[in-house]
């Protein structure tokens, strides 16, 4: 196991509404990126945070947002809630940004209705 | 544009043989290259990432993979598959030109050892 948290684990949200999801970076970890697994899909790059930055961003639109706190850890806000935003959300964190591994969360598991 | 291609949806091996899961990619410059495998319910583990060097990188579990730049692939090996090792695993290359750190992951290969 990693030492990467996330919560909550299950969320069960009404189309239209907004969702707050949080993530623990393991200690010594300064970057922290956010993934979207769709069923039976690879995950894919929402955006990346590095020392309270954001650091880049994938083909996602406004309406996700994030923040880093001074600890490093993070939060993933998505507003306007739709159903194809049904998915597993993974938070990575990393020693630092580039080509150093990330180590991921267990994720938490979203379902739009 | 970058990418990563995992051609089979699904490898079936039995206990003891070797396995390989196939992984293509195409990327502009340097790739960097990672496995990671994914167990059911669970978030995904790291394996192992080719950055420079040596083309054979070894990993975790007993795992290894072979970087081809001719043939763009960087296909994951096992010499001898135990059940433990069926789950989900997935191909990733970093897009960032090794700035960044984001990963795009390929659609994911299932791999089912039987006893």
């Amino acid at each position: 196991e990693t030492g990467v948290t996330q919560s909550p684990t299950h969320l069960i949200k009404t189309r239209g509404q907004q969702v707050t999801l949080r993530c623990s970076s393991q200690s010594g970890h300064n970057t922290v990126s956010w993934y979207q697994q769709a069923l039976g899909q690879g995950p894919q790059f929402i955006f990346q945070y590095y020392r309270e930055e954001e650091n880049g961003r994938g083909n996602f639109p406004p309406r996700f947002s994030g923040l880093q706190f001074p600890n490093y850890s993070s939060e993933l806000n998505v507003n306007a809630l739709e159903l194809d935003d049904s998915a597993l959300y993974l938070c990575a964190s990393s020693q630092k940004t580039g080509t150093y591994e990330q180590y991921f969360g267990p994720g938490t598991r979203l379902t739009v209705t | 544009a970058q990418s990563v291609a995992q051609p089979e949806d699904q490898v079936n091996v039995a206990e003891g043989n070797p396995l390989t899961v196939k992984c293509t990619y195409s990327v502009s410059g340097n790739p960097y290259l990672f496995w990671y495998v994914q167990y059911p319910n669970r978030g995904l583990q790291f394996l192992l990432k080719y950055i420079t060097g040596d083309n054979l990188v070894k990993g975790s579990y007993g795992f290894e993979a072979e970087f081809n730049k001719s043939q763009t692939s960087f296909h994951l090996k096992k010499p001898s598959a135990l059940v433990s090792d069926s789950a989900l695993y997935f191909c990733a290359v970093e897009s960032g030109g090794g700035s960044q750190g984001n990963l795009i992951f390929g659609k994911g290969t299932k791999l089912s050892v039987k006893p």
